[in-house]
């Protein structure tokens, strides 16, 4: 079964520092991997999105990495802002260009605290 | 990537009532997609929304209950029929973006059914 897994459900921490959230699937065939943002009441806003060849891909704070062999994903979020607190959505796709071919993971919930 | 204006951004709606959402895209696009997510879940893709065809739905969503209308390359609307507290939730549209920009999502319509 094609599924998305993502930890921890949620995070609280201070304002500068540094955070990892995890994301694991069981998606095969296994197209690309994506992470989202998304802010309270809002859509989700792409942050980074690898294919298997890619191992690291950076945006600005934002560092996710893949291991496609052990089928796990990383966003590293770097000297954390209050703007920060959200969910992030990891997202995964199988082959195929259909939206019923994406994996969505239930989402870690950040909060940045001052 | 596209950028999507999705209204309304949110409603409070009495049971039994219907709903209309609206999605337009700046670019042409030949599939939209409807999503729900549920207080505290992933998203759930509704159905794929095709110019000029029917809209084909995921298992568990019905036709009669989430009408989909796309008269054109860049509109689309959602309704959601005869509502119950059961159907709050924020619906989504999305579209597939070109190159590394990965689905595009709309802002998203917070639905609350009293």
């Amino acid at each position: 079964k094609n599924q998305v897994e993502q930890s921890p459900q949620s995070l609280i921490i201070l304002e500068g520092k540094n955070c990892t959230l995890q994301c694991n699937y069981t998606v095969s065939p296994f197209s690309n991997l994506r992470w989202y943002k998304q802010d309270t009441g809002r859509g989700p806003v792409s942050l980074t999105i690898m294919t298997f060849s890619e191992n690291t891909k950076s945006n600005g704070r934002y560092t996710a990495t893949l291991d496609a062999d052990t089928k796990q994903s990383s966003l590293h979020i770097t000297a954390s802002q209050l703007s920060d607190s959200a969910s992030y959505i990891c997202v995964v796709s199988g082959r195929g260009s259909g939206a019923n071919n994406l994996f969505f993971g239930t989402g870690t919930r950040l909060t940045v605290i001052p | 990537s596209a950028v999507i204006s999705q209204k309304p951004s949110r409603d409070i709606c009495q049971r039994g009532t219907s709903l209309t959402i609206q999605c337009q895209v700046d670019s042409q696009v030949t599939m939209m997609f409807w999503y729900r997510q549920q207080p505290g879940q992933s998203l759930t893709l509704i159905a794929t929304a095709n110019q000029g065809s029917e809209a084909t739905y995921e298992s568990g969503f019905v036709i009669d209950k989430f009408p989909i209308s796309r008269p054109n390359l860049t509109f689309s609307t959602l309704t959601v029929s005869n509502m119950s507290p059961e159907d709050s939730s924020i619906y989504l549209c999305s579209v597939r973006g070109t190159g590394n920009y990965g689905y595009t999502f709309g802002s998203g319509t917070r639905l609350t059914v009293v």
